[in-house]
């Protein structure tokens, strides 16, 4: 399984940006990049996903470079609501595209 | 539309107790995912459904978990004896099989085992 790699934890201040950080180097010309995030006490929920295009939808952008080997997804006003744990996952679009690999995540501290 | 539903919440055992959880995925959901999360960590997958069929169970330990889905739809994930070290939550998620569909979980079953 292609792998990703996420800073443990960050912190913002509330209202100001924030750009969420993953590495994943031996990504394959299939695999989405798919990020999720996980609020305390409740099951991670989607938040949004690309393949080559930077990508924007009401809860996030997500940022892709070029040769695809990272991405950032950004947050552009967070808020306390958004402290929760990210994860960056690569899924497969070919047959194993149900398979899903979550990391340790980035855990987001927002300080008001 | 009703989420991906888990029962219990919360359950509490003496360790060498059997458990059993409860997923309802979303309807018309072919993919069925059971994963387990240890405090401070990321979901790990225990087994994988595509219908009633388990194509992925290569992570789920066999001598004291059981799991089925029956006609598809249902799931129930069982520990027969529970140990200390399976305290955790155990999350079932659900997806509609597609190119790039997303995974909506349930709010998961907290397994504490004295």
């Amino acid at each position: 399984d292609a792998k990703t790699t996420q800073p443990n934890s960050m912190e913002s201040n509330e209202e100001e940006p924030v750009h969420l950080p993953c590495n994943h180097s031996t990504i394959s010309g299939t695999d989405y990049i798919h990020w999720y995030r996980q609020l305390p006490s409740q099951g991670p929920e989607y938040v949004i996903h690309g393949l080559t295009s930077n990508v924007n939808n009401r809860m996030a952008s997500l940022a892709i470079a070029e040769d695809r080997k990272s991405s950032t997804l950004i947050l552009h006003r967070a808020t306390l609501r958004d402290a929760a744990v990210y994860y960056c996952i690569l899924r497969d679009a070919g047959n194993a595209g149900n398979m899903l690999t979550f990391g340790g995540g980035t855990r987001l501290m927002v300080k008001p | 539309e009703a989420g991906v539903v888990q029962s219990p919440r919360y359950k509490i055992i003496e360790k060498k107790q059997p458990v059993a959880f409860w997923c309802n995925p979303i309807s018309g959901h072919n993919t069925l995912y059971w994963y387990l999360q240890n405090l401070g960590q990321g979901p790990e997958l225990l087994i994988r459904y595509e219908n009633e069929e388990a194509v992925d169970d290569s992570q789920l330990p066999k001598d004291r978990f059981s799991a089925e889905r029956l006609k598809g739809v249902d799931s129930t994930l069982k520990i027969q004896p529970a140990e200390l070290g399976d305290s955790a939550v155990y999350l079932c998620a659900s997806l509609w099989t597609g190119r790039a569909g997303e995974l909506f979980f349930g709010e998961g079953s907290r397994l504490t085992v004295l």
